[in-house]
């Protein structure tokens, strides 16, 4: 079966500390991955997707991932963390566009918490 | 630039009662999507429409309906709502349902059943 595993639910970093959310998946292909934060009492925002190309992603606010095909994972990372990063990160996978599935799989999202 | 916009923000109802939820775009895109979160369980797809006049089944449809009314609306219907229905909706859109189409969400909808 399809799965997407964020195996953290919480991460705690202290304000300008590099951060890490992990994200693996079980998906047969080469599928599309993303990241989405989702703020208190706010809907999902795109932060940023792997299609192919570069192992590294570039996204919004400073947010980078990198996808490792070989470990199946796409872990998010910030250089710096801010207070205003604290919020609930979740990963999705999309399975290649020649898959029946076209659903998005969400991961249980990670509560990131960053103190000052 | 509303985005996506869904109706109501908040609803309490009784065991057995029924209500819809609204969901409407203004970006011309052709998916749709009904989730539901709730605590430790992440985004779980209920139902989805991949253009106009489609829907299907997504993780978890048992207890719900929906219709896509035009390429603007999508609701969610509760015939007869259960406390396990008891989360918070979203609704999303995609230009397409298929590739690395990003979705966008509305700002949700708190449903508490008693």
């Amino acid at each position: 079966a399809q799965s997407v595993a964020q195996p953290e639910d919480q991460v705690n970093v202290a304000e300008g500390n590099p951060l890490t959310v992990k994200c693996t998946y079980s998906v047969s292909g080469n599928p599309y991955l993303f990241w989405y934060v989702q703020y208190p009492n706010r809907g999902l925002q795109f932060l940023l997707k792997y299609i192919t190309g570069d192992n590294l992603v570039k996204g919004s606010y400073g947010f980078e991932a990198e996808f490792n095909k070989s470990q199946t994972s796409f872990h998010l990372k910030k250089p710096s963390a801010l207070v205003s990063d604290s919020a609930l990160y979740f990963c999705a996978v999309r399975p290649p566009w020649y898959s029946s599935a076209s659903k998005i799989i969400f991961g249980s999202g990670t509560r990131l918490s960053i103190r000052p | 630039n509303a985005g996506v916009t869904q109706t109501p923000k908040f609803q309490v109802l009784k065991t057995g009662q029924s209500m819809t939820l609204q969901c409407a775009q203004d970006m011309n895109h052709n998916s749709m999507y009904w989730y539901r979160q709730d605590p430790g369980m992440g985004l779980r797809l209920i139902y989805y429409s991949a253009s106009e006049g489609t829907t299907d089944k997504g993780e978890v449809p048992n207890g719900y309906n929906v219709s896509r009314l035009n390429k603007r609306e999508f609701s969610l219907r509760l015939e007869s709502a259960a406390p396990s229905q008891t989360s918070v909706y979203f609704c999303a859109s995609a230009p397409g349902a298929v590739g690395a189409n990003v979705l966008t969400f509305g700002a949700g909808s708190r449903l508490t059943v008693l």
